[in-house]
């Protein structure tokens, strides 16, 4: 079955306040990553996590193995920030496959 | 829920061979793409395609690259002939419309060149 539920779908946040995104997982995963799709529409990392949490300028990430969810938080959201966020998870199994969130439409307004 | 399938999960091959990588993408999903990641470097967008046509393509995508999805059966990548560089992890993806951002991504289908 589905391995990975990306929400929300889509967000607006207005410039200056924040939100949170979520991936929650049905399985063990062993690493997170977090992805913003550039103009280009490439996938840029934005976090890597085995454990733990990590922080970016206003971008701050969770991963819970346990618990099986990752979240990426972003504060005082920019102009800039809008695009689509991906998550990805390395499954715990020795399958050395990627399972990917379907994207988070973010819109920042003004 | 949907599923996109890439056949094979890993591929080794030698230098100057042509290799071809499948995708089954989600049945009533409209548009597909391939990404290219490097172990330790970014996923970079190659192609996206669109009734039967290239819609975008990056510098990624060189001249040995080719797609297509005859007859609505599989999505394909071909590379012909391979170089050492083309070694890495293959990802197609594909989107129920061009102006839904949400993309379905497969597991990926390593392609190692020896």
């Amino acid at each position: 079955g589905d391995q990975v539920e990306q929400s929300p779908s889509a967000l607006s946040l207005h410039e200056g306040t924040g939100s949170a995104l979520r991936c929650n997982f049905t399985t063990t995963m062993r690493a997170v990553q977090w992805f913003r799709k550039n103009s280009r529409g490439s996938l840029i990392n934005l976090f890597y996590l085995a454990s733990g949490t990590k922080e970016n300028g206003r971008l701050k990430s969770a991963f819970d193995s346990k618990e099986r969810y990752s979240t990426l938080h972003i504060r005082d959201a920019q102009l800039e920030d809008s695009g689509t966020y991906f998550c990805a998870a390395d499954p715990s199994s020795n399958t050395n496959k990627v399972v990917f969130g379907t994207g988070t439409r973010l819109q920042v307004l003004p | 829920g949907p599923k996109v399938l890439q056949i094979p999960s890993h591929q080794i091959i030698d230098m100057g061979q042509m290799v071809t990588l499948n995708c089954d993408p989600v049945s009533n999903h409209l548009y597909f793409y391939w990404y290219k990641q490097i172990l330790g470097q970014q996923m970079e967008f190659l192609v996206n395609f669109y009734n039967g046509k290239v819609m975008e393509k990056s510098k990624l995508f060189k001249d040995q690259f080719s797609v297509e999805r005859p007859d609505g059966s599989y999505f394909t990548l071909k590379i012909q002939p391979t170089a050492l560089e083309d070694s890495a992890v293959y990802f197609c993806a594909s989107s129920p419309g061009f102006s839904n951002e949400r993309l379905f991504f497969g597991h990926g289908t390593k392609l190692s060149v020896l």
